[in-house]
Formats: structure tokens, C-alpha cells, sequence
């Protein structure tokens, strides 16, 4: 089975506070992804990362950085954290090449910015 | 223009009926695919479906079948015979052009949060 873990469930930061979170899958999987999920808006792209020390801008990258030293392991990172990025953070991963290139995702950080 | 579309935000159903959550999509690409999540209060995603544009047979995965129109660009999925378990929030993802094996993202449809009742 697919495994992808988050170092948090839960997080509560201050603002102005640089933010760390920690994704790993230990499936080999080449592409990750970290999405951001609000009330009625579904799931956003912030960014992903299809090989290691490659990064792509998703939907909505303004104020998040990542990065990716090795293949399983994709942080995302909040500069200076401010109150509208509280929100859920999903991560994902996908094996290149398949016939579906399914997404399998992590449990979940929820953020909160005080 | 939104390219994925739930327009249940909730839904109720009863225990041991079948239940239709809607989805339609917007793409000029001939190729994509088509992605059912269920996410419980847990809040983990957990696949559910696949339908890629070119499939012939709708996707089926025991409970869960995928009703692919794709003159309409929809694709409903069905849950046949709920249970308590099923509650849940349900979203739609699409994946546009087709399985170059680099990063290929998702976009996600809003939810629809279904309710099973005894």
C-alpha cells in the first residue's frame, strides 16, 4: 500500500513565523504535490514537483515556498506565516508513467495562524 | 469558467439505497481523466474511481460505478447500496491531457458532502 505521512495533524503558529511542513512517501513515487483545502473551494494546487530539486508553481504558489533534496521526501514552506493561510494542507503523491496517474494522499496538516 | 462542477454542496440518503453525486467538467483536451476521492471526517483522501477519456465501459469499483457522458462532460458517480460509512465529503478531480509521466496535476470540483440516515 501506498504510504504517505505528514510530520503534523495539527500545528498552531504565530504570525510573522516561518513555517516548516514535512511530507514522505515510501513508495518511489517521482511526483508530489501539496494542495491546500478550504470550505467551498475544494482542493487548490500551491505547488508540485515531478523529480528531485525540480518544482513547478501550482494555482495559488504567492506566499509558500518547497523543496525537494530527495525523491521521498517534499516540504512546503510558509515564509512568514499570516492568518489567511490557515487552512488544511493535503499532500500527494503519483507514480510517473502509469496508465492513471492516480494521486494517493497523506492524512493531513491543519493550520492554524494566530 | 470553473473546469470541475458539483453543484450538491449536501446530500442525504438513506441506508441501503443508491445515490448519484454529479460532476461535470470543462476541457478542450481530448485526452484526460476523470478522479472520485472520498474524504471522511479523518480527512484523508482515499481514491475511489478512475474513467479516462478514451475508456469505452464506465469504471466500476464494487460499490462505486462512474456514469461517463462524455457528449454532456459528465461524470456522475454512484454509490449503490449505501452504508453508515459512506458519509463522507466526495470530490471530483479532473486530470487534463494525457499520462506524459511528469507531475500531471489535478483540478478538484468544491464537494458535495453526503449524509447516509438509517
Amino acid at each position: 500500500d501506498v504510504k504517505v505521512t505528514q510530520s503534523s495533524r495539527y500545528l498552531v503558529k504565530r504570525t510573522g513565523e516561518k513555517v516548516f511542513l514535512e511530507c514522505v512517501q515510501d513508495m518511489d513515487h517521482e511526483n508530489m504535490f501539496w494542495y491546500r483545502q478550504d470550505p467551498g473551494l475544494g482542493l487548490r494546487l500551491i505547488y508540485f514537483s515531478y523529480d528531485v530539486k525540480m518544482k513547478e508553481k501550482g494555482d495559488i504558489p504567492e506566499g509558500y515556498s518547497v523543496s525537494r533534496e530527495k525523491k521521498e521526501r517534499f516540504s512546503l514552506i510558509l515564509e512568514s506565516a499570516s492568518t489567511n493561510q490557515t487552512s488544511m494542507y493535503l499532500c500527494a503523491s503519483s507514480l510517473k508513467g502509469t496508465s492513471t496517474d492516480t494521486q494517493y494522499f497523506g492524512p493531513g496538516t491543519r493550520l492554524t495562524v494566530l | 469558467a470553473q473546469k470541475i462542477t458539483q453543484t450538491q454542496p449536501g446530500m442525504f440518503v438513506q441506508e441501503k439505497e443508491a445515490v448519484t453525486l454529479d460532476c461535470t467538467y470543462d476541457t478542450s483536451d481530448p485526452s484526460y481523466g476523470l478522479f472520485w476521492y472520498k474524504q471522511p471526517s479523518s480527512g484523508e483522501m482515499i481514491f475511489l474511481i478512475y474513467q479516462g477519456s478514451y475508456d469505452q465501459q464506465n469504471a466500476t469499483e464494487g460499490r462505486y460505478s462512474l456514469n461517463f457522458q462524455k457528449a454532456r462532460k459528465s461524470a456522475n458517480l454512484v454509490i449503490s447500496a449505501s452504508q453508515l460509512g459512506d458519509s463522507a465529503m466526495y470530490f471530483c478531480a479532473m486530470r487534463e491531457g494525457g499520462v506524459t509521466g511528469g507531475g500531471n496535476k489535478l483540478t478538484f470540483g468544491t464537494g458535495t458532502q453526503l449524509k447516509v440516515e438509517l
